[in-house]
């Protein structure tokens, strides 16, 4: 069983439209996140979600919006999609005690194409 | 803020030794990752230090030393499949977020 897993994998899209991108995972996890991965390879955080509730939300534009129906699940949505939108974008998932955290499981990337 | 540097780009032989630096500054400091991760794929973890010194897992070593806000990754006996991007991460003060660095791409060659 695949413990986080992302759909689609790729995604081409005209400018302007609207896209969802979804991402389940079944740790059992307390924490999800999206992140971004531009052409130069660098992973930038947009999101997280602790137990439905967003903790942190960077600077990115309201056109993405993070949904969360249940702690299994972060969607994320994208309005009116621009060239500069694409990238590779990863879901991951943590799980963290009191002391320390166990780290990031990574989804496979949805590579999205603006055109 | 936090900031992590490591070199762009290395290259070494197969077989050899490589040891890719990381050096940050961060605000807090709950604990220092290195991932792997090739060409097209997600980002799979390697080690995890939180404590000064070494930790030796197979092939691959990594080390922190806090105070110098410095770690390297080792890797020995270098094989062919580790060609590959490393990525250095932290996380900070009352949070267990990572900041990647911009990631180290590593050629083996034979």
């Amino acid at each position: 069983d695949t413990a986080v897993s992302q759909t689609p994998k790729y995604l081409v899209t005209q400018m302007g439209n609207d896209k969802s991108i979804k991402c389940e995972q079944n740790l059992g996890h307390d924490t999800m996140y999206w992140y971004k991965q531009d052409s130069k390879k660098f992973l930038k955080i947009m999101f997280s979600y602790n137990n439905k509730e967003l903790i942190i939300n960077e600077t990115v534009p309201n056109r993405f919006s993070p949904k969360s129906p249940d702690k299994a699940h972060l969607n994320l949505h994208i309005n009116s999609l621009e060239l500069g939108d694409s990238a590779v974008y990863f879901c991951a998932s943590s799980q963290e005690t009191k002391d320390r955290t166990y780290g990031y499981t990574f989804g496979s990337g949805t590579r999205l194409t603006v055109v | 803020g936090q900031n992590i540097d490591q070199p762009t780009e290395m290259t070494a032989t197969e077989g050899a030794i490589v040891q890719i630096n990381c050096t940050y500054q961060t605000s807090g400091f709950n604990g220092l990752f290195w991932y792997q991760q090739h060409a097209g794929e997600a980002p799979t973890f390697l080690s995890y230090n939180v404590l000064d010194g070494l930790e030796e897992k197979g092939r691959f070593s990594s080390f922190l030393s806090r105070s110098k806000g410095y770690s390297y990754l080792l890797l020995k006996e270098l094989q062919m499949k580790d060609s590959a991007s490393y990525l250095c991460a932290v996380t900070g003060a009352g949070s267990y977020q990572l900041t990647f660095g911009k990631g180290t791409k590593l050629s083996v060659i034979p």
